[in-house]
């Protein structure tokens, strides 16, 4: 059982909407804003696409954007386009291991 | 860009070592903290350590008594090592580079499926 918690899956036609979140605790999501996400297209390296809650890496579309709330993060990709089906994964830093990070599940976003 | 590839052999039996080797290269790639993170089967992402340019490592707790992480700064590789393996070692292993000033992956490799059968 992963650590963070995200929905299995999500879906959207193309043009439209998706937010997709990322549910932890005051020891990691709510306390830091040290959440990142990662698109994982199958047999391919997942890549970052959002960290520090709401920054993009150079190269990453403005359609991906990030947020939190409280304990929950959120990931919102606008437009949506064919190649955006993929798995998307969050992380945050976390005060509770001896390890710096914790991961969500995962969910697999589904364009119809 | 910091490019980065792994290898090592893809199936094992039970109570063999798991060896994998990622190689790192361009890119500021001193400041990182080089992971490894494992996938199994129709579940999420599990860490299982790390190590820094000057060789110090940290592993999860549950994988502690069986895993090690090695640097070999001339060749700009690290290893992992994971002895006694079972069938709940199958997984696709990736190598990824941490940034702990910030706590993102900001590299990963295209990762490597490892399977555990008799």
């Amino acid at each position: 059982q992963s650590a963070l918690t995200q929905p299995p899956s999500a879906s959207g036609s193309p043009g439209q909407s998706v937010t997709i979140s990322c549910t932890g605790t005051n020891n990691d999501v709510g306390g830091y804003n040290f959440v990142s996400w990662y698109q994982h297209h199958p047999d391919k390296a997942p890549k970052l696409i959002i960290y520090e809650v709401n920054k993009r890496p150079s190269g990453v579309p403005s359609r991906f954007s990030g947020s939190k709330s409280g304990n929950t993060a959120s990931l919102t990709v606008s437009g949506l386009q064919a190649e955006d089906e993929a798995d998307y994964y969050c992380t945050s830093y976390t005060d509770t291991h001896n390890f710096d990070v914790v991961f969500g599940g995962g969910t697999k976003l589904t364009v119809l | 860009q910091v490019q980065r590839q792994q290898w090592g052999a893809g199936v094992l039996k039970p109570s063999e070592t798991l060896s994998l080797t990622c190689a790192v290269y361009g890119g500021s790639s001193s400041h990182y903290f080089w992971t490894w993170i494992r996938q199994s089967p129709g579940k999420g992402l599990d860490w299982i350590g790390e190590i820094n340019r000057s060789g110090s490592t940290n592993y999860n707790p549950s994988l502690k008594s069986r895993v090690t992480i090695s640097l070999r700064t001339s060749k700009n590789e690290f290893a992992l090592k994971l002895s006694s393996v079972t069938a709940a070692d199958t997984a696709i292993y990736y190598c990824a580079a941490f940034d702990k000033g910030a706590y993102y992956f900001e590299y990963w490799g295209p990762g490597t499926l490892i399977t555990v059968s008799p």
